[in-house]
């Protein structure tokens, strides 16, 4: 069974750093073809893809968010990591990690944290 | 970036109602196509992959047809677990890419 969680801050202040961590169980990212992706949602609005990240160490990122944006694993923990700096309130959204299929498809998604950026 | 744009933005329909919500590509992505499904407070669930593939456990009253730059999502009999907001998806390319979403009402 696959199963994917979100965690990190619920609050984070303007021009800070967030960090988030997909702890993921029932696959592991030492797997060939095993892909993790961050989606964010803000309230009301629709999804936006992030960020990517592969089983080879490939990364991916969207194209507006790339400066701000990094992605990592430690497979040992079966954890990706994303990292967005200069948090920004239009930055306020729910944060989700999916695994991502080799057709690029989201087959399991984590609950999602909403991170609320606010001084 | 490849745009997607779906249509209608909001849709209101009965039970056992048929409906299709379309999804438009800004460029080809062959049959690259996803659609999803999302209630309020929750996770977004896969519905159909690679266009016209039911996701295993979704009911077979969903249906995807498309390729190229146009695609379809149809529900062939409206049910109350249906009324919830639909997402397209492309996965031709990276950065990957969502419509804006249809929100399926009563």
């Amino acid at each position: 069974q696959v199963t994917l969680k979100e965690s990190g801050p619920a609050l984070v202040k303007p021009t800070q750093t967030l960090t988030l961590t997909c702890t993921f169980s029932g696959v592991s990212l030492s797997t060939s073809g095993m892909r993790v992706s961050w989606i964010r949602q803000p309230p009301g609005k629709a999804l936006e893809w992030l960020a990517r990240i592969d089983w080879d160490d490939d990364k991916f990122y969207s194209t507006s968010l790339r400066t701000r944006l990094t992605i990592s694993k430690d497979t040992s923990k079966n954890q990706v990591v994303l990292t967005m700096t200069d948090m920004d309130p239009v930055d306020t959204a729910t944060y989700y990690c999916a695994r991502n299929q080799p057709l690029g498809y989201f087959d399991y998604w984590g609950q999602g944290t909403l991170v609320t950026v606010s001084s | 970036d490849i745009q997607m744009t779906q249509s209608p933005s909001s849709l209101s329909a009965s039970v056992g109602d048929r409906v299709t919500i379309t999804c438009r590509a800004s460029q080809s992505i062959s049959t690259h196509l996803n659609w999803y499904q999302q209630k309020p407070g929750k996770a977004p669930k896969l519905l159909m992959y690679v266009a016209s593939s039911l996701q295993s456990g979704v009911p077979s009253r969903f249906s995807g047809s498309g390729s190229g730059t146009d695609f379809t999502l149809t529900i062939s009999s409206l049910q109350p677990e249906d009324f919830a907001t639909y997402y397209c998806q492309q996965s031709y390319s990276t950065p990957f890419t969502f419509g804006q979403g249809t929100k399926l009402e009563i």
